[in-house]
């Protein structure tokens, strides 16, 4: 089956810290990955994603290489600020010949920036 | 401004009582999901709908029901026989083409004393 590890949290850095949370996965045929970012009390919000290997997706500061060889996603960014504190999901889907039957997650990472 | 809806966002309820919760897109999404999050478990899949009037089961369909009348309405039925009904629920909505990635509303926090 399809399964998301990503690294337990909480994560807690200082403010313009470089930050790295890894995500691993397995998959049955070729999957899309994506990091989602929920804010406290609110849905998830897309945070970027990339569908080919070697791809990069980035949005906001944050960027993540589909690694195919190393089946890893894991997110990045160069200095972070309080307000990216949040919980971060690594997220697949798999659906080969059209048809969505949902995304699989990892169980999140709490993020918490310090000032 | 195109979006998912969910209401209400806190709902609270007497063991026993089913109760239903509401999730509507304007987005012209074929497919439409329900997720169920609790603390330290990640989100997991309830039922998934890929087009009007036919749904399937995900990973943790028990005492749950829905329907999908409507392309743009998902409702979630909590039946009393969820064992453990306190949760946040995410509602979802995809094109259904491409990379499949999702769009999810604001969630609905369900507590059931």
């Amino acid at each position: 089956g399809n399964s998301v590890t990503q690294m337990e949290g909480p994560v807690t850095l200082s403010e313009e810290a470089f930050l790295t949370i890894n995500c691993t996965y397995t998959a049955t045929g070729y999957p899309s990955l994506f990091w989602y970012v929920q804010y406290p009390g609110e849905g998830l919000q897309l945070l970027l994603k990339a569908t080919k290997a070697d791809d990069k997706g980035s949005n906001k500061g944050f960027e993540a290489t589909y690694r195919k060889e190393t089946t890893s996603f894991h997110l990045e960014k160069g200095s972070v600020q309080v307000s990216d504190s949040a919980v971060y999901f690594c997220a697949l889907s798999v659906s080969p010949g059209g048809g969505a039957d949902g995304l699989t997650f990892g169980k999140g990472t709490h993020l918490i920036i310090q000032p | 401004d195109g979006g998912i809806t969910q209401s209400p966002k806190y709902l609270f309820r007497k063991e026993g009582q089913n109760v239903t919760l509401s999730c509507e897109q304007n987005l012209n999404h074929d497919a439409m999901y329900w997720y169920r999050q609790d603390p330290g478990q990640g989100l997991r899949l309830i039922y998934y709908s890929q087009i009007v009037n036919d749904f399937q089961k995900g990973d943790i369909a028990e005492g749950y029901s829905v329907s999908r009348e409507k392309k743009e309405s998902f409702p979630l039925t909590v039946t009393s026989a969820q064992k453990n009904p306190t949760a946040f629920y995410l509602c979802a909505s995809s094109n259904g083409q491409g990379s499949y990635e999702q769009y999810f509303g604001p969630g609905t926090r369900l507590t059931v004393t």
